[in-house]
């Protein structure tokens, strides 16, 4: 079985230009979890979605950020525009929409913003 | 609301020692527990878990045990590898179609040879 997809592995760009990150979740999961994980905060959860419907953006930080699933094997996250504080490791993660169900995370996106 | 607490870190030991890493929790109900561990430049990977009280998780020689009656869930081995080092992350997830995990703040440990 493939696990969970992103891409890219790694990105570089420079501040103010947009950055969209992709996340294939492991065939049959229906919860979707975007974090961020980064030496000053850790890992932090920025949005996770239910059958494609987002129930819980609050750790999204700003507008800046947005994030879509528009079907149940796709999601991305945008910023825009982008900015040197939002360099860190981007993880998603995917697993069945019941409780207490193990969550299985991708290998991740390098974002730099210079 | 639902909270992690992981002991200090860095952890350094030496090959073949006794590994402890203390994890507390604080949650309503009865939470289903984990520990995820972080390779270098890898993402997380789930390690073990237990849902209920009394449960112990187990994998690759580590183990944890559920302790409802002291909010706790650490993890433990025997005889560490240097391949064990990594960041280890407890957390915890309530029941329920919307629930989340809740992290700690993740501890390093580093084997030496």
């Amino acid at each position: 079985d493939a696990g969970v997809i992103q891409s890219p592995r790694h990105e570089v760009t420079e501040m103010g230009q947009e950055v969209t990150l992709r996340c294939k979740p492991i065939s049959g999961h229906n919860s979707l979890f975007w974090y961020r994980q980064t030496m000053m905060r850790g890992l932090e959860l920025l949005i996770y979605f239910n059958n494609n419907v987002p129930i819980d953006d609050s750790g999204m930080p700003e507008d800046r950020f947005s994030a879509k699933m528009p079907n149940a094997s796709f999601s991305t996250l945008k910023i825009q525009p982008s900015e040197p504080r939002d360099s860190a490791v981007y993880f998603c993660a995917s697993r069945r929409a019941e409780g207490g169900e193990t969550q299985y995370f991708g290998p991740g996106t390098r974002l730099l913003v210079l | 609301g639902d909270s992690v607490t992981q002991m200090e870190g860095p952890v350094t030991l030496s090959e073949e020692a006794f590994l402890t890493i203390n994890c507390t929790y604080t949650a309503t109900g009865y939470p289903s527990l984990f520990w995820y561990v972080q390779y270098p430049g890898e993402g997380l990977q789930l390690l073990l878990k237990a849902t209920k009280a009394d449960d112990k998780g187990s994998n690759k020689g580590f183990e944890a045990t559920y302790r409802k009656e002291t909010t706790s869930f650490h993890l433990e081995k025997g005889s560490v590898q240097v391949s064990d080092s990594a960041v280890y992350f407890c957390a915890l997830s309530p029941y329920g179609a919307n629930s989340k995990l809740t992290f700690g703040k993740g501890i390093t440990l580093s084997v030496r040879p």
